[in-house]
């Protein structure tokens, strides 16, 4: 069983479209994140969250603590959006990892 | 950019060698983890240290082992590699288990 569930697991999008990628978590979580991943690239965070909604550039992660629910948005995507994006609960001192969402965005 | 950095960032191996992979970092965080990145299973946690000479196994420690003598370095050891330790490994780090985490570019160890 996962602790951090994520959906769907794999979306392919035209340039331009607002994509949405779900998690949701069955840990008790300090904070939520997301995480970036490019093919054969390192991984970069993205977002820290513990509730609300925060948002960088066309990127929009929200969280709902209540549902053990977190998406993360991007808007008006494109091509360079093409990565693996990983939801990841922390908890202690422990990260708990969402196997992740592939996107591919088409020009 | 966070200063972590792994090494080496690739490497080949042979069945029954030992392979050494260090993660350093410049930003004097406590926490440090390795991590191995596999399709599927997405990253599962190897060993983490919160502090120098303080480390605490992960739900995939079998086979590996960690060293931590500087609070810069965190090295972590396949004793006799098998091909089962193919994988992507990565280290991170936090100033505290709860918050932000940076992450290292990532080993691709292959063991034939």
């Amino acid at each position: 069983k996962n602790e951090v569930e994520q959906s769907p697991q794999n979306l392919t999008a035209q340039e331009g479209e607002f994509i949405t990628i779900n998690c949701s978590y069955s840990v008790g979580i300090s904070a939520l994140h997301w995480l970036q991943q490019h093919p054969g690239g390192g991984i970069v965070s993205l977002f820290m969250l513990s509730s609300g909604k925060k948002k960088h550039g066309r990127l929009i992660a929200t969280i709902n603590i209540q549902e053990k629910h977190s998406s993360l948005h991007i808007t008006a995507s494109h091509p360079r959006d093409s990565a693996v994006y990983i939801c990841a609960a922390t908890t202690g001192n422990q990260f708990y990892f969402g196997t992740g969402t592939s996107l591919t965005v088409i020009p | 950019d966070a200063g972590i950095t792994q090494s080496p960032r690739h490497k080949v191996t042979e069945t029954g060698t030992p392979v050494t992979l260090r993660c350093h970092q410049t930003e004097n965080h406590r926490y440090m983890y390795w991590y191995r990145q596999d399709p599927g299973h997405g990253l599962r946690l190897i060993h983490y240290s919160y502090g120098v000479k303080d480390t605490d196994k992960g739900e995939v420690s079998d086979g590996y082992s960690v060293s931590r003598s500087k609070t810069e370095d965190f090295l972590l050891t396949l004793e006799s590699a098998t091909s089962s330790q193919t994988s992507v490994y990565f280290c991170a780090i936090s100033v505290k288990g709860a918050t932000e985490a940076f992450f290292g570019q990532g080993t691709r160890l292959t063991v034939v």
